[in-house]
């Protein structure tokens, strides 16, 4: 089945720590991926997005993401994270294969940054 | 208003009622889409529309769901003789055109809890 994989749901790591969650998905054909991230108490807000051109794209907040086609990947990383990164990601793809224009998420990865 | 709101924010109702969700999307935006989250998931595709064109509802999981927006702005889900399993957050999404590369704003959600 078409999906959006998302493993170590819950992440726990002490700050200047590095990060990186793992992102496959499924869908063949033209993707657009997105990663996600929603703070505590808010809503979930673009991280950074990809579709086309470099594969190596930087979002903000110093988060990065690298898109392996032949992997099927789109990984999010960031080298040094901080308290304040402590927040559930989510990475998501919209393909021409699922509708184009709608968002297919994964389960989410529950980041916490102790101080 | 700067973003998409939602109303309301906390919704609960006994099992069999009906209830009313709305969306404010972000002024001219053209789609909109409805999205479901259940408690340690992804957000998942409901129904989408460009204007006031509902042009995808295949995610609505059953014919007691129901959405509009019939003028191309707000919009309102509404869920019929709810039960137990509809219990989630209901995210509502806009983004300014129609094409899968650009970026949706989400609300904050209605968390609605079926007793």
């Amino acid at each position: 089945a078409q999906s959006v994989s998302q493993h170590n749901h819950h992440v726990i790591l002490s700050e200047a720590a590095s990060l990186e969650l793992g992102c496959n998905y499924s869908y063949g054909g033209t993707v657009n991926l997105f990663w996600y991230v929603q703070y505590p108490g808010q809503h979930l807000q673009l991280l950074l997005k990809y579709f086309s051109g470099d594969p190596l794209v930087k979002g903000i907040k110093g988060f990065e993401a690298e898109f392996i086609k032949s992997k099927f990947s789109f990984n999010l990383r960031k080298p040094s994270v901080q308290w304040s990164d402590t927040a559930e990601y989510f990475c998501a793809v919209t393909a021409i294969a699922y509708g184009n224009n709608r968002l297919a998420f994964g389960k989410g990865n529950q980041v916490v940054v102790i101080p | 208003g700067a973003g998409v709101s939602q109303s309301p924010r906390y919704k609960v109702a006994k099992r069999g009622q009906d209830v009313a969700l709305r969306c404010d999307p972000i002024s001219g935006h053209v789609s909109l889409f409805w999205y479901q989250q259940a408690l340690g998931q992804g957000p998942e595709f409901l129904t989408y529309f460009q204007n006031e064109a509902q042009l995808d509802k295949s995610g609505l999981p059953s014919d007691r769901f129901f959405a509009e927006r019939p003028e191309g702005s707000v919009s309102t889900l509404k869920i019929q003789r709810t039960q137990q399993e509809d219990s989630a957050v209901y995210l509502c999404a806009s983004s300014l055109g129609d094409r899968g590369t650009g970026e949706q704003f989400f609300g904050p959600g209605t968390r609605l809890t079926v007793l």
